[in-house]
């Protein structure tokens, strides 16, 4: 009964260095996201994807990339890490379509750029 | 734009006492609205939502939420708080069919 799994859960990385966080859900949902998490920020959306193929940027993409690899997989890209990308990074799904379905998620990936 | 408001960063309690976390919505009509709950180093968990229907909403851990149109509002309550619900809460609504708009979240503390 995995839910949303996240890899990895800890990772320090330089300034200028590259990494990806994947995602992957075992619920046969068509929606994913990504949030970063910041204190006295609250949630705020990096990218979704409302479903396999198709990816929109949200409240703040600047900075990074997606793939939406298959209906189970979601990935972040960090190409150029920077300093102000310290955060705790969410991955979510949630199914089926409407707007009445909760989101689930998984239990981050606790990033520090030095 | 919609959104959805925490008033109180922190709420603190006395165990066995009753607890209310407050959310106020922004959308006309009849929204949907979820609350969640953070506890520390994990991921957010659904505790109950509201579509339509009764304005008393029942959800996970003996939470329950107010669902009241003429004060816009959505407030998390429990009859008798305990040590264990101490945790960052969220009120969130649908901002598509998508998307969901997070409030800023309120940190409850409970004490013995």
């Amino acid at each position: 009964n995995a839910g949303v799994t996240q890899t990895p859960k800890f990772q320090v990385l330089k300034t200028g260095q590259s990494m990806t966080l994947q995602c992957a859900q075992d619920m046969n949902h068509n929606s994913m996201y990504w949030y970063r998490q910041d204190p006295g920020m609250g949630l705020r959306l990096i990218y979704y994807s409302a479903s396999e193929g198709t990816t929109d940027k949200g409240e703040v993409p600047n900075g990074y990339n997606v793939s939406r690899l298959n209906k189970r997989e979601f990935s972040l890209r960090l190409e150029s890490a920077a300093p102000s990308q310290t955060s705790v990074y969410f991955c979510a799904s949630s199914g089926p379509e409407g707007a009445g379905q909760p989101q689930h998620f998984g239990d981050g990936t606790r990033l520090s750029i030095l | 734009a919609q959104s959805v408001a925490q008033p109180e960063d922190q709420v603190n309690v006395a165990e066995g006492n009753p607890l209310t976390v407050k959310c106020t919505y922004s959308v006309s009509g009849n929204p949907y609205l979820f609350w969640y709950v953070q506890y520390p180093n994990r991921g957010l968990q659904f505790l109950l939502k509201y579509i339509t229907g009764d304005n008393l909403v029942k959800g996970s851990y003996g939470f329950e939420a107010e669902f009241n149109k003429s004060q816009t509002s959505f407030h998390l309550k429990k009859p008798s708080a305990l040590v264990s619900d101490s945790a960052l809460y969220f009120c969130a609504e649908p901002s598509s069919a998508s998307k969901i708009i997070f409030g800023s979240g309120t940190r409850l503390s409970i004490r013995p």
